[in-house]
């Protein structure tokens, strides 16, 4: 098993620009989550699936967007790129929203908008 | 509504112990603890649930104490490989849909 995948690791965007960050699992789950982290901070959630075609915001979604038309894919879309965007952003899974299961996290991608 | 962890960084000698915290302003239904290594993606630790019901590494021990809203993380003989951030995710109601919210983290260096 892979576990989580983010494509791509690195990118750099110009302000206004959009991109989607690419996020897959292959264990089955049911839970997708999207978060960011700032720079010696703690995780944000920006969007989560509780399964497809059913996806809610988080803590701060604004400026981004989410589909999810099957099990294993989870792209997050960010419209008009703002230096604000900035961030590290990691995709996880859990088979269950119950509270006894624990998320498994991507390895993350590294934006930097200028 | 974060949950606010102390310390903020810690360092210790290869050997030592050290407590992580974990405090809530609100009640707790869950309490996951994560460890992120520099660059890399968080990792599950423990879960510690309302009740006492705990899921997680073998090495390493916590509690949750429901009453005072906290959960502590004890790190004992401390290894290099322990060095890392450790963050505190709370779910504060049994229906939150697995919506972690994340304290700002504990970063533990560990030195030879």
């Amino acid at each position: 098993n892979a576990g989580v995948t983010q494509t791509p690791k690195f990118r750099i965007l110009k302000i206004g620009q959009s991109m989607t960050l690419q996020c897959a699992q292959d264990m089955n789950h049911n839970y997708m989550y999207w978060y960011r982290q700032d720079p010696g901070m703690g995780l944000k959630l920006i969007y989560y699936s509780v399964g497809a075609g059913i996806t809610d915001k988080g803590e701060v979604p604004n400026g981004y967007n989410v589909s999810r038309s099957t099990t294993e894919d989870f792209p997050l879309r960010l419209e008009l790129a703002a230096p604000s965007q900035t961030s590290v952003y990691f995709c996880a899974s859990s088979y269950s929203g119950d509270a006894s299961y624990e998320q498994y996290f991507g390895p993350g991608t590294r934006l930097t908008v200028t | 509504q974060q949950p606010v962890q102390s310390p903020q960084a810690v360092i210790l000698r290869e050997g030592e112990d050290a407590v992580i915290n974990c405090s809530s302003s609100k009640a707790l239904y869950s309490v996951h603890w994560y460890r992120q290594k520099h660059g890399e993606a968080p990792v599950f630790l423990m879960i510690l649930l309302k009740g006492g019901e705990q899921k997680g590494h073998d090495k390493i021990s916590a509690s949750f104490n429901e009453k005072k809203q906290q959960s502590s993380l004890y790190l004992t003989a401390s290894q290099l490989s322990y060095s890392g951030t450790y963050f505190c995710g709370v779910i504060m109601i049994y229906n939150q849909g697995g919506k972690l919210i994340f304290g700002q983290g504990t970063e533990l260096s560990v030195k030879p």
